[in-house]
């Protein structure tokens, strides 16, 4: 079934280690997004990417980084994980600029 | 700076009455709007898009959207709610600054009572 993959689904992770959260997509899209939902605070954009080999800071960028290889993969990296970096991560897709958005199913982090 | 608010952090309706929930953007160009709906341990699904031409748009499950450029807003409408319809809403505008990007609201979680 076309769509997003993420992974892991849920993680407990030591404060000060290091995590990568992973993404793929098999629809071609050019364009994917990382996104942490908080309550509260809806969805909050981390980083971006156009088209493969470009990437973009959004809202709340500090303590994340992103590569974008290929189409297909987009993952997230916590250099070291602090507690306020937990939260539930979403990836998502869209075709181009200006669609909508396809999202995963998210991954549940949690840093102690 | 492009922001999008929802300024009802939840509602509670009954089952069968009409749901209005609000949205208001702030973008300078023509926005790209839309909503998503998230069920409990869900992804977002989307809802409806407004980009351009009759700003009343409409979606699936029933809802629909009026876009008013003069309020910045883009409400979201369903005549008769059912409860299946409880989950959590998002209001998104599609912005083209430094690379393209959607802005999420916070959010409108729904209550439907029997």
């Amino acid at each position: 079934i076309a769509g997003i993959t993420q992974a892991p689904t849920s993680q407990i992770l030591a404060a000060g280690r290091r995590m990568t959260l992973r993404c793929t997509q098999d629809m071609r899209h050019n364009a994917m997004y990382w996104y942490r939902q908080d309550l509260g605070l809806g969805l909050r954009l981390i980083h971006y990417s156009n088209t493969a080999g470009t990437t973009g800071k959004g809202e709340v960028p500090d303590g994340y980084s992103v590569s974008r290889a290929n189409t297909d993969d987009f993952p997230l990296t916590l250099a070291s994980a602090v507690p306020s970096q937990t939260s539930v991560y979403f990836c998502a897709s869209s075709v181009g600029v200006h669609t909508e958005a396809f999202f995963g199913q998210g991954t549940r982090l949690t840093v102690v | 700076a492009q922001s999008v608010t929802q300024p009802d952090i939840h509602i509670t309706v009954s089952e069968g009455a009409s749901l209005e929930l609000r949205c208001n953007y702030s973008y300078g160009a023509t926005p790209y709007l839309f909503w998503y709906v998230q069920s409990p341990g869900q992804g977002l699904q989307l809802l409806l898009k407004y980009f351009s031409g009759d700003t009343l748009v409409q979606g699936i499950k029933g809802f629909e959207a009026e876009f008013k450029r003069s309020q910045s807003s883009f409400n979201l409408r369903k005549p008769s709610v059912h409860w299946s319809d409880a989950a959590e809403y998002f209001c998104a505008v599609g912005v083209s600054t430094g690379g393209f990007k959607t802005i999420f609201g916070a959010g409108t979680r729904l209550f439907v009572k029997a």
